[in-house]
């Protein structure tokens, strides 16, 4: 089906384990976002990518880490979960940046660090 | 960078009732404007948007928003909700002209209608 996937839909990590959500769009894209839910933050950016092979920070990028080697998938690695990064992940994807089209959300990822 | 203030946290309303909610936005220059719809257990979906022209944006879903530019305003209303209404609303910002990827989101509004 096409749109854009995350995978795994919930997680739970020990904190100091890395783990990596998963972000797949079938529309080719160029615009790929990863935003963190928090309750009172709403979203939150953590990085984009205008392209493959070019990423850059959002607002809250540290102790993240992107690649994205082909347009289609956006992982997002989290090099070693603090509790603090508990959230709800969304990854997104636009055919511009967001602020000139509509923005493609997935479901969202629930990670909880314990 | 832009920041979005949304007012109210949680609002309930009876079914037929009329709906407003506010969303103000601190950035001096030309922004374009969104509103965006979180049904339960689903993803964030695009309502309503303003880049440029009549301040008055009509979405789906029978929802409209003002832009007021001197109060730095976009609010959605809705003359009649319906139960179906019951979601999380996020306002978002972005700068208006050239790269701006960087989309600010409010902290959202939940809308509970009661049947």
């Amino acid at each position: 089906d096409a749109g854009i996937t995350q995978s795994p839909r919930y997680k739970i990590t020990e904190t100091g384990r890395q783990v990596t959500l998963m972000c797949h769009q079938t529309w080719s894209h160029s615009y790929m976002f990863w935003y963190r839910q928090d309750l009172g933050h709403g979203l939150r950016l953590i990085y984009y990518s205008a392209a493959a092979d070019i990423t850059d920070k959002g607002e809250v990028p540290d102790g993240y880490v992107v690649s994205r080697s082909k347009t289609e998938n956006f992982p997002l690695t989290l090099e070693s979960a603090t509790r603090s990064q508990t959230s709800v992940y969304f990854c997104a994807s636009s055919t511009a940046g967001p602020g000139y089209t509509e923005a493609f959300f997935g479901q969202g990822t629930r990670l909880t660090v314990v | 960078a832009q920041s979005v203030s949304q007012h109210n946290h949680h609002v309930i309303l009876s079914e037929a009732a009329s709906l407003e909610l506010g969303c103000n936005y601190s950035y001096g220059g030309t922004v374009n404007l969104f509103w965006y719809v979180q049904y339960p257990g689903q993803h964030l979906q695009l309502l309503l948007k303003y880049f440029s022209g009549d301040p008055l944006v009509k979405g789906i879903k029978g929802f409209e928003a003002e832009f007021i530019k001197s109060k730095f305003s976009f609010n959605l209303r809705k003359p009649s909700v319906q139960w179906s209404d019951t979601a999380e609303y996020f306002c978002a910002v972005t700068p208006g002209l050239g790269f701006n990827n960087d989309m600010r989101f409010g902290a959202g509004t939940r809308l509970t209608v009661k049947p």
